[in-house]
């Protein structure tokens, strides 16, 4: 019954590894989004698809790198990781990308680079 | 960005109410959310608005007034389950830019 589900829930590795965090809703939503929360709680957009398509990509390093297989999958891979990318990745889904859309978020992956 | 500023931190009595604010400086989006977060969980919507007013949902509310670049969520006879952060968010273009979120502390 879990709608937007994301593996791996906890994520621990060394600076310079390459890895990937998965991401599944069930909603049969259009939309799906990568959001990055930092130690002081902000969270901040990174990447938005659309039935397979990216719409957005805010300003995020090339080592970031989303794949949608299809709309209710979203992938991220992430090369040469840095201290920096600690945080807590969430994805969501929403129905479209019209007005008004209400986003439903995924448990969250918390990766800590060593 | 949308310069979004909520309050960092608040606290509260079970049973009162509070109120959170939010201002922002931005004079173009689609709607002004509400989210709630605990601690270690996922953020979870609350309410929305579009246009100016007051939407309410059971013990939650939502206040918005785009003239004055503000909004407020108002929650009442609080419980202790309420104590959480509280995130708001400006929708825009297919992109929600959230403020740092204000985390409110219920005390018996």
């Amino acid at each position: 019954d879990t709608a937007v589900s994301q593996t791996p829930k906890y994520l621990v590795t060394q600076m310079g590894n390459d890895k990937s965090i998965k991401c599944e809703q069930n909603l049969g939503h259009d939309t799906m989004y990568w959001y990055k929360q930092d130690s002081k709680k902000f969270l901040k957009i990174m990447f938005s698809y659309n039935n397979k398509e990216l719409i957005i990509n805010e300003t995020v390093p090339n080592r970031f790198s989303p794949k949608s297989p299809d709309k209710a999958h979203l992938n991220l891979h992430i090369n040469s990781l840095e201290l920096g990318d600690s945080a807590v990745y969430f994805c969501a889904s929403s129905p479209s990308s019209g007005d008004q859309e209400t986003q439903y978020f995924g448990p969250g992956t918390r990766l800590l680079v060593l | 960005g949308q310069n979004i500023d909520q309050p960092t931190e608040m606290t509260a009595t079970e049973g009162a109410i509070v109120q959170i604010n939010c201002t922002y400086q931005t004079s173009g989006f689609n709607g002004l959310f509400w989210y709630q977060q605990h601690a270690g969980e996922a953020p979870t919507f609350l309410s929305y608005n579009v246009l100016d007013g007051l939407e309410e949902k059971g013990r939650f509310s939502s206040f918005l007034s785009r003239s004055k670049g503000y909004s407020y969520l108002l929650l009442k006879e609080l419980q202790m389950k309420d104590s959480a952060s509280y995130l708001c968010a400006l929708y825009n273009f297919n992109k929600f830019y959230f403020g740092s979120g204000t985390k409110l502390n219920v005390k018996p």
